[in-house]
């Protein structure tokens, strides 16, 4: 199993640009979620869904919106970047609480610079 | 909102030793409690995690401890080993089937332990 996979894995954009990072899973996981992680503060949650058709708001969620239209994937799109978007963003996936495993499964990252 | 504090913020230690990180977390709703590494360009992996019922859980040389009245929860190393070296993160979250389980991270602990 390829776990969850994140493309690209490095990307530089310029202000006002657009971009999707791609996002997918092949552990049957109904729940997903994307963290940007910043030097020296921990992951914070961008968005999260607990199944296809369904997403919800995290703590960070301002410049960013996701899509969930197969249990696979679960892309985030950035509008007009900024360079506090400048971070190393992860997807991860789990299990519905109570059903196999549990803990998250982290994709490598992508590391996004603005400037 | 839940807030997670994580301390030291770096710990260095020589192999052999024992090394401790400790967290405290702010909702006593809160009743699971990951602990992650997250190795140079990696994602964060799931090392070890505890539930509310539970007081303390091991595995080989790792274990946690949770004190539910004080909000705190700690994570215990022994016989370290240069391998070990890494960021590691705590989380804490409330497992609710119909909202997803979102992480709650601390800021990570980076552990050195040196030959």
């Amino acid at each position: 199993n390829a776990g969850v996979t994140q493309t690209p894995k490095f990307r530089i954009l310029k202000i006002g640009q657009s971009m999707t990072l791609q996002c997918t899973q092949d552990m049957n996981h109904n729940y997903m979620y994307w963290y940007r992680q910043d030097p020296g503060m921990g992951l914070k949650l961008i968005y999260y869904s607990v199944g296809a058709g369904i997403t919800d708001k995290g703590e960070v969620p301002n410049g960013y919106n996701v899509s969930r239209s197969t249990t696979e994937d679960f892309p985030l799109r950035l509008e007009l970047a900024a360079p506090s978007q400048t971070s190393v963003y992860f997807c991860a996936s789990s299990h519905v609480p109570g059903q196999g495993s549990y803990g998250y499964t982290f994709g490598s990252g992508t590391r996004l610079t603005v400037v | 909102g839940e807030n997670v504090e994580q301390h030291p913020s770096t710990l260095s230690v020589q192999e052999g030793d024992s090394a401790v990180i400790k967290c405290t977390y702010s909702d006593s709703a809160s009743n699971y409690f990951p602990w992650y590494k997250q190795e140079l360009g990696k994602g964060p992996q799931l090392i070890i995690d505890i539930r509310s019922n539970v007081g303390e859980k091991k595995d080989q040389r790792i274990a946690v401890t949770l004190n539910k009245t004080a909000k705190h929860f700690s994570l215990h190393i022994t016989e370290t080993q240069p391998e070990d070296s890494a960021v590691y993160f705590c989380a804490a979250s409330i497992e609710a089937s119909n909202s997803g389980y979102a992480l709650n991270f601390g800021k990570g602990t980076s552990l050195l332990v040196t030959p």
